[in-house]
């Protein structure tokens, strides 16, 4: 049983336009998520964060919205460059004691067309 | 942000050989580190949580005796794939967070095993 799920495993958009990741999950104690980039044969990197107390959280180019009742998150990226092709992963974790575990959805692969 | 680094970067092992993955937290300490594993088209998959000075919590389904993880100091953890077979040709990455504080864990840069 998946706990986080990314439905789209690909999707495509032109460079300059917005690009949207959507990312569920079904257990309602994770009480934090994120989203991570990955490129081929590296480990993912961490790209923005969102508390379930928020439901959005911007970092530049970077939003994420979290929509509590829905059980759902997505991933902006406005304008999207080329060099945001990559796999995102999206992720969360549940309060727990001391330790830090991360569940991951399956991830969507983003191509940016320039 | 904190750098955590992963070696080596890609192994090829003969069936039944033995094979050591680290992964070392460089500029900050980390009480507890996590081993996941990645086959092609899948989500990153917890395998175990590495706690310095004690034992590792290992998920249902892994194999302790396989999978060794050894978690020596605040900055190193190391994986060792017992006995390799192909089937545990995967890419295996390590994470760690700093104790001091943050929410977030960083990744090593990931390990690819290719057992033949």
């Amino acid at each position: 049983d998946q706990q986080v799920k990314q439905n789209s495993p690909s999707l495509s958009v032109q460079e300059g336009r917005i690009s949207i990741l959507n990312c569920d999950y079904t257990n309602s104690m994770f009480d934090y998520f994120l989203w991570y980039k990955k490129y081929p044969a590296e480990g993912p990197t961490f790209l923005i964060s969102i508390s379930s107390i928020k439901d959005k959280n911007e970092d530049g180019r970077f939003t994420v919205f979290l929509n509590k009742s829905a059980k759902h998150l997505s991933l902006h990226i406005v304008p999207s460059q080329p060099g945001d092709s990559a796999v995102y992963f999206c992720a969360a974790s549940a309060p727990g004691a001391g330790s830090y575990q991360l569940t991951f959805g399956k991830g969507t692969k983003l191509s940016v067309i320039p | 942000g904190a750098v955590v680094s992963q070696h080596p970067s890609w192994v090829i092992c003969k069936s039944g050989t033995s094979v050591k993955i680290e992964c070392r937290s460089l500029d900050f300490q980390a009480t507890t580190m996590f081993w996941y594993r990645q086959f092609p088209k899948q989500s990153l998959m917890l395998m175990a949580t590495s706690n310095e000075g004690s034992k590792a919590t290992y998920e249902q389904g892994v194999e302790k005796d396989k999978f060794l993880i050894n978690h020596a100091s605040l900055t190193l953890s190391t994986l060792t794939v017992t006995s390799a077979h192909p089937e545990d040709s995967s890419f295996y990455i390590c994470s760690a967070r700093d104790r001091v504080g943050g929410t977030e864990a960083f990744f090593g840069q990931g390990t690819r095993l290719t057992v033949v």
